[in-house]
């Protein structure tokens, strides 16, 4: 079956510390890949999207993700996270049908 | 601010009662999304729709219902509520379909409340 795993429900980091959350998925295809934030009483923003071609992709407010298509995941990390990143992070991942699938999140708190 | 608007912010209400949420998507946004999010299940699916029809569907009940008007608003209704329908109600929209890779665009909820 199709399914998208975030297998760190929490996480805590100290602020400047670098940060890596996982996200695999489990497809016959490629996706589309998305990892989207949530901070807290908010909705969610879309970070960054891998789509085709290099995969490390950029996304906002510092952040990364590499697609490794042999291990099917798409991590997101950041080098040095500031306490403004605590948040829940969402994977998801389209499969070119309108449905849009997200994990169940990893939530970040960061200590000074 | 997404652009996208959600009514009401929070409801509260009980058990076997009837609610209806409302989202306004961003302009010219055609899709519109729905997500119920709580503690236990996580980010569901619901249903989506794209300029006025259904297009997908997820993990939605039977006593809930939704459709997209003319204007491209959409309405949520939860009927016979119980207590594991208080949740948080999100909607989303876009102008290519998120499973397409299109860019979703979420407002920031409706706190429903089930007493």
């Amino acid at each position: 079956a199709q399914s998208v795993t975030q297998p760190d429900i929490h996480i805590t980091v100290s602020e400047g510390a670098s940060l890596e959350l996982r996200c695999n998925y489990s497809y016959g295809a490629t996706p589309y890949l998305f990892w989207y934030v949530q901070s807290p009483g908010q909705g969610l923003q879309l970070l960054l999207k891998y789509f085709s071609g290099d995969t490390l992709v950029q996304g906002i407010k510092g952040f990364e993700a590499e697609f490794k298509r042999s291990q099917s995941s798409f991590n997101l990390r950041k080098p040095s996270v500031h306490w403004s990143d605590a948040a829940e992070y969402f994977c998801a991942v389209g499969l070119n049908t309108d449905k849009l699938i997200f994990g169940t999140g990893t939530r970040l708190q960061v200590f000074p | 601010d997404s652009g996208v608007t959600q009514t009401p912010k929070h409801l509260i209400t009980a058990t076997g009662q009837r609610v209806t949420l409302r989202c306004s998507p961003r302009s010219g946004d055609l899709s519109v999304y729905w997500y119920q999010q709580s503690l236990d299940q996580g980010l569901q699916f619901l249903i989506q729709y794209y300029n006025g029809e259904e297009r997908a569907k997820g993990n939605i009940l039977e006593r809930f219902s939704a459709q997209q008007f003319p204007d491209l608003h959409s309405e949520l209704n939860l009927s016979s509520l119980e207590l594991g329908d208080s949740a948080l109600y999100f909607c989303a929209s876009s102008v290519i379909a998120g499973g397409r890779g299109g860019e979703l665009f979420f407002g920031e909820g409706s706190r429903l409340t089930v007493l």
